[in-house]
């Protein structure tokens, strides 16, 4: 079974500086299979990347997502208030879809 | 527009079953694959099953194989999630999702590469 291990468990920063978060898995996958999510408090998660890198319909392009392997990262160039909120890194393996912990990015 | 609407939710005692459903509009129901995801209080989202556009293929999450059956009915544009069996555990806000498919170099692609759509989520709590 994969697990993901998301890092750190919560990023303090402030709006204008740059996020980088850290999604690593247990198992090398396809960089196809691997996604990112936003959720903030009380609302449903956003797809923001899928295939490792490609941003989802809609999504600003101070998103950006790479790696490959067992090694993903999530970078924001530059936060925005709206950016405060919890991230989370999926993987697809064996018919089966496994989430990371999330990494919590709130404001310093 | 696109939109997923969760219902079903509620209190039941451990042991019993509860049914979710999640109705879809603004889309081609039948020409996606649906998942159920879970995010019990204060915690991370669990996968919990998925089903393939047409109903053919099933995959469930080892901690609901057995006790979770989750099914679609295309023509009502509705999937369905129904709990028997329901621990303490299984407490968690159910959220319906829909399967990406994205095209690229005129093949288009599904099944492991993410969740694009999103309902917003509806509360069972398993409590005596």
């Amino acid at each position: 079974e994969i697990v993901l291990t998301q890092s750190p468990g919560t990023l303090s920063l402030s709006p204008g500086e740059r996020a980088t978060l850290s999604c690593r898995s247990s198992q090398s996958v396809s960089s196809s299979y691997l996604a990112w999510y936003q959720q903030k408090p009380g609302q449903a998660p956003r797809l923001l990347i899928y295939g490792a890198s490609s941003r989802a319909t809609g999504i600003p392009d101070r998103f950006s997502g790479s790696g490959s392997g067992t090694d993903f990262t999530l970078t924001i160039s530059r936060l925005e208030p709206e950016d405060f909120a919890v991230y989370y890194c999926q993987q697809y393996g064996s018919s089966s879809w496994v989430f990371g912990q999330g990494t919590k990015v709130e404001i310093k | 527009q696109v939109q997923l609407v969760e219902s079903g939710g509620g209190v039941v005692q451990p042991g019993r079953s509860l049914r979710l459903s999640c109705a879809a509009s603004g889309f081609s129901f039948s020409s996606y694959g649906m998942h159920w995801v879970r995010q019990a209080p204060g915690k991370g989202l669990e996968w919990v099953a998925v089903i393939w556009y047409d109903g053919s293929n099933k995959y469930y999450a080892d901690s609901v194989k057995g006790r979770f059956t989750i099914s679609r009915d295309n023509a009502k544009n509705t999937q369905y999630l129904q709990m028997n069996s329901l621990r303490a555990e299984d407490t968690a806000v159910y959220y319906c999702a829909r399967d990406l498919v994205y095209c690229s170099g005129g093949s288009c692609y599904s099944g492991a590469y993410g969740m694009d759509v999103w309902g917003q989520g509806t509360t069972v709590t398993v409590s005596s």
